[in-house]
């Protein structure tokens, strides 16, 4: 089967540095994606690796090894406002996105 | 402003009833979904259509019809509910199925069947 690990709760202090893990076993990798979802709300895009490496945006960073099956996320400058669950997707060999259960971040000030 | 709408946001239904989810978007991308997020577990999808005219089964279809009759429009349609399908439905549209374009997310349905 096709399954997607991320830890289910974190807890960072502001201003701190913290690395969300995914760690995934699909039919195939066509790309993995990170969301961010605050409590409530919906899921909004927040990076896409599909080659093996550090993508940087910002206070955040998403990073890839295809070989591991592995990818996180990495949130600098941590602030209030980074409390939210991150979501971990990829695209398997259908094309389909598999969707991890998600890791809900808490910022303790 | 550009973007996917559900409606409603919120419903509260009897078991039995039948119910249809309403999504549209106005970025005319060809691809659009319907998922399901219910507390410790990932996002489930539940049918899709990549483009106008067509859809696609998804991880868990049982319960649930969709119809793409235009590019903007992909309602969800529960003909007969169950409390197994109290959740929070989300609906998302993409440029194109299975790239690397994001998708964008409606505000949620958060449905209750009693």
């Amino acid at each position: 089967g096709q399954n997607i690990d991320q830890p289910t709760e974190m807890t960072a202090t502001e201003g701190a540095i913290v690395q969300i893990n995914c760690t995934y076993q699909t039919s195939g990798f066509n790309g993995l994606f990170w969301y961010q979802q605050h409590a409530g709300e919906a899921p909004t895009f927040l990076s896409y690796n599909v080659l093996d490496g550090l993508e940087e945006k910002g206070r955040f960073s998403s990073f890839l090894s295809r070989s591991k099956g592995y990818s996180y996320l990495l949130l600098k400058e941590l602030q209030m406002k980074d409390s939210a669950s991150y979501l971990c997707a990829v695209i398997d060999s259908n094309y389909q996105l598999i969707w991890g259960a998600g890791t809900k971040l808490i910022i303790k000030p | 402003i550009a973007g996917i709408t559900q409606a409603p946001t919120s419903q509260i239904l009897a078991a039995g009833r039948r119910m249809t989810l309403r999504c549209t978007q106005d970025m005319r991308h060809n691809a659009m979904y319907w998922y399901r997020q219910d507390l410790g577990l990932g996002l489930r999808l539940i049918h899709y259509s990549n483009t106008a005219g067509t859809t696609g089964k998804g991880e868990v279809p049982d319960g649930y019809s969709v119809s793409r009759a235009n590019t903007d429009d992909f309602p969800l349609t529960l003909a007969s509910a169950v409390p197994s399908q109290t959740s929070v439905y989300f609906c998302a549209s993409s440029d194109s199925a299975g790239s690397n374009t994001e998708a964008f997310f409606g505000q949620g349905t958060r449905l209750t069947v009693v």
